[in-house]
């Protein structure tokens, strides 16, 4: 029962150009998404999150867009660097009043090339 | 800046033997977790911690786990009797808290234990 769902494993760009990553959700009571990024042989690291109250959040070359009628968010990288090159975790919470339990997507590994 | 730890790193035993993997949180924070991800898998929630007790857990987390909160500092789990499918990478993590039933506050992540079961 995946209701975190990642659908591409693996994004392939180029230096300076923009990288979306897409992700969608099943529950509607979903109220906060955030966005990890993970190196091989290293925890999640936080990136941005976004509460169901918005549709858009911005911080430096990242910004995380919220659609909620098509339960769809999307993490867009601009300009994107090889540094950034990770798998990128979706995750969501906020169901039945759990205290913050994250249900995570496969994840997508970006890979962006010089 | 304040970071989750975890120790050790890779953790080889025997079926059957007992585990203790250690966490320390960041130290104003209230709320703690542990998630495993088997290799090539997602990351999986499988309980959460809040005034020294369980406030939720998965369906993974089964009467062979247990967590604790020995002292202020540490935040251990605990695999009573290890078994083949349990080796994965095992990440704790903690939030703050915020005011209000609404969780908006970011989790952070510890860099893992490895765990191999033999």
């Amino acid at each position: 029962d995946q209701q975190v769902k990642q659908n591409s494993p693996s994004l392939s760009v180029q230096e300076g150009r923009i990288s979306i990553l897409n992700c969608d959700y099943t529950n509607s009571m979903f109220d906060y998404f955030l966005w990890y990024k993970k190196y091989p042989a290293e925890g999640p690291t936080f990136l941005i999150s976004i509460s169901s109250i918005k549709d858009k959040n911005e911080d430096g070359r990242f910004t995380v867009f919220l659609n909620k009628s098509a339960k769809h968010l999307s993490l867009h990288i601009v300009p994107s660097q090889p540094g950034d090159s990770a798998v990128y975790f979706c995750a969501a919470s906020g169901v039945g009043g759990s205290q913050g339990n994250l249900i995570f997507g496969k994840g997508t590994k970006l890979s962006v090339k010089p | 800046e304040p970071e989750v730890t975890q120790t050790p790193s890779h953790q080889v035993t025997q079926m059957g033997q007992e585990v203790i993997l250690r966490c320390v949180p960041i130290s104003n924070h209230l709320y703690f977790y542990w998630y495993r991800q088997i290799l090539g898998q997602k990351v999986e929630f499988l309980v959460s911690f809040y005034n020294n007790e369980i406030s939720e857990k998965s369906e993974i987390f089964d009467d062979q786990f247990s967590v604790e909160r020995p002292d202020g500092s540490n935040f251990t789990l605990k695999i009573r009797s290890t078994k083949l499918e349990d080796s994965a990478m095992y990440f704790c993590a903690s939030r703050k808290g915020t005011s209000g039933t609404l969780v908006t506050d970011t989790q952070y992540f510890g860099p893992g234990t490895r765990l191999t079961v033999l």
